[in-house]
């Protein structure tokens, strides 16, 4: 039950895109199509991004998507936003009832 | 509107024991699977554990099996986390999550924090 790998932070300015990458294995990211991504303002309750590797829930703003390929799932957020600061993290389920987190990610909107 | 509360969490002694709880509202409690998922401090979240819905069926990761228990009153719409042979590892913010029937966690809390300390 390695974590799965997340830069520990991406910046960028108002209006610009940024991608977050997760990098984990054919057990985990790789091995199903149940990567999932949470933006997380501390103190509060993280919040649900995207699901199924790139399905947004509803009520959900469509500057957030999410991608895979092979063993590595990113998430791009669009038109940047300063409430878009906060963590992101993501997660695979592992299989055998498990699930893996990756170490979480920083993002500062400049 | 679906609400999760944590709570129980405090400062406690290497070793001791402590159990949490979830008072979950705005949905049907007995029909969904839970999870308990840890943060420590600058850390990423980590997967503690799962329960079905009529808690039948637990999973559990590494770090804690043996140690943890999860259980649910689903009268109560409480979800509980039993933890014993704390160590100082396991100090964290400790969040419960509904899960959506897909293999996804998509309401959790906000999370009660536990402090492992002499």
């Amino acid at each position: 039950q390695s974590a799965l790998t997340q830069p520990a932070s991406v910046s960028g300015s108002p209006g610009q895109s940024i991608t977050i990458s997760c990098t984990g294995s054919s057990s985990d990211v790789g091995g199903w199509h149940l990567v999932s991504w949470y933006q997380h303002h501390p103190g509060s309750a993280p919040k649900l991004l995207i699901y199924g590797d790139n399905k947004r829930p509803s009520g959900v703003s469509n500057r957030f998507s999410g991608s895979k390929s092979g063993n590595t799932a990113s998430l791009t957020i669009s038109g940047l936003q300063a409430e878009d600061e906060a963590d992101y993290h993501c997660c695979s389920y592992a299989g055998y009832d498990t699930w893996v987190f990756g170490g979480g990610t920083k993002l500062t909107v400049l | 509107e679906v609400q999760l509360v944590e709570s129980g969490g405090i400062l406690v002694q290497p070793g001791g024991s402590l159990r949490l709880s979830c008072v979950v509202s705005g949905f049907n409690f007995r029909s969904f699977w839970m999870h308990w998922v840890r943060q420590a401090p600058g850390k990423g979240l980590e997967w503690v554990s799962r329960m079905n819905s009529d808690g039948s069926d637990t999973n559990y990761a590494d770090s804690v099996k043996g140690r943890f228990a999860i259980s649910r009153d689903n009268s109560k719409n409480t979800l509980y986390l039993q933890m014993n042979s704390l160590r100082a590892d396991d100090t964290a913010v400790y969040y419960c999550a509904r899960e959506d029937g897909d293999y996804t966690q998509d309401y959790w809390g906000q999370g009660t924090p536990v402090t492992v300390s002499s």
